[in-house]
């Protein structure tokens, strides 16, 4: 099985919350990402959390970090029909290399 | 930031060929990444490139297949070679920038039929 987990998909009216959920199994990571992913697209970074730290916030982006348990989630405020995309985990390991989760798709309802 | 330009962004190539894509970085970078997205899946890392060196393939991808070439500090190649229809897949370049931050190109679209 894949070491970086996601839930598949998450459905959200606009204006609401989401939180969207990761758990990684490599202890030793140094950072956390999470991407967007647009039909047809490449991966847009959308933050990053350093291993060290609880929480990460950039404007409508809140990324929480559960080091013990390996719980990393990214929790989007007010979200609006733009924010409708697959969203990547993704654990920085050795040598710069990137493990992924499966990708949740992220579907905002009017 | 560091802006990534993949070429080309999209081909439909007749199975038994070879593809090469191009990615160039708009700064010196010192690891540059080849991912593959198969349709509806995840990212997987095929090889790292760093100048210099010959590129370190990961388990399941070979040289002789995804032959890599890395130049100089901003542009590197990724050839699919002898392609089949299972090698159908979106391509992406990725670098790391500051050794914090990893960007990702717009990707190659490949179809082969």
């Amino acid at each position: 099985g894949e070491d970086v987990e996601q839930s598949l998909f998450l459905s959200v009216r606009e204006g609401d919350s989401s939180v969207i959920n990761c758990t990684y199994t490599d202890s030793s990571s140094t950072y956390l990402y999470w991407y967007k992913q647009e039909p047809g697209a490449g991966l847009q970074l959308l933050t990053y959390i350093f291993s060290n730290m609880d929480m990460k916030q950039d404007q409508r982006l809140t990324v929480l970090l559960n080091k013990k348990d390996k719980h990393l989630s990214l929790r989007i405020a007010d979200t609006q029909t733009g924010d409708s995309a697959i969203y990547f985990c993704a654990e920085k390991g050795s040598w710069g290399k990137l493990q992924f989760g499966a990708g949740t798709q992220v579907v905002v309802t009017p | 930031s560091a802006v990534i330009s993949q070429k080309p962004s999209r081909d439909i190539c007749q199975r038994g060929t070879s593809l090469t894509i191009q990615c160039q970085v708009d700064s010196q970078v010192t690891m540059m990444f080849w991912y593959r997205q198969q349709p509806g899946q995840s990212l997987t890392l095929i090889a790292t490139a760093n100048q210099g060196s010959e590129a370190t393939y990961e388990s399941g991808f070979v040289i002789d297949k995804f032959p890599i070439s890395r130049p100089n500090l901003t542009f590197s190649t990724l050839t699919v070679s002898n392609m089949s229809p299972e090698d159908s897949s979106i391509y992406l370049c990725s670098v790391e920038h500051t050794n914090t931050e990893a960007f990702f190109g717009q990707g190659t679209r490949l179809t082969v039929v």
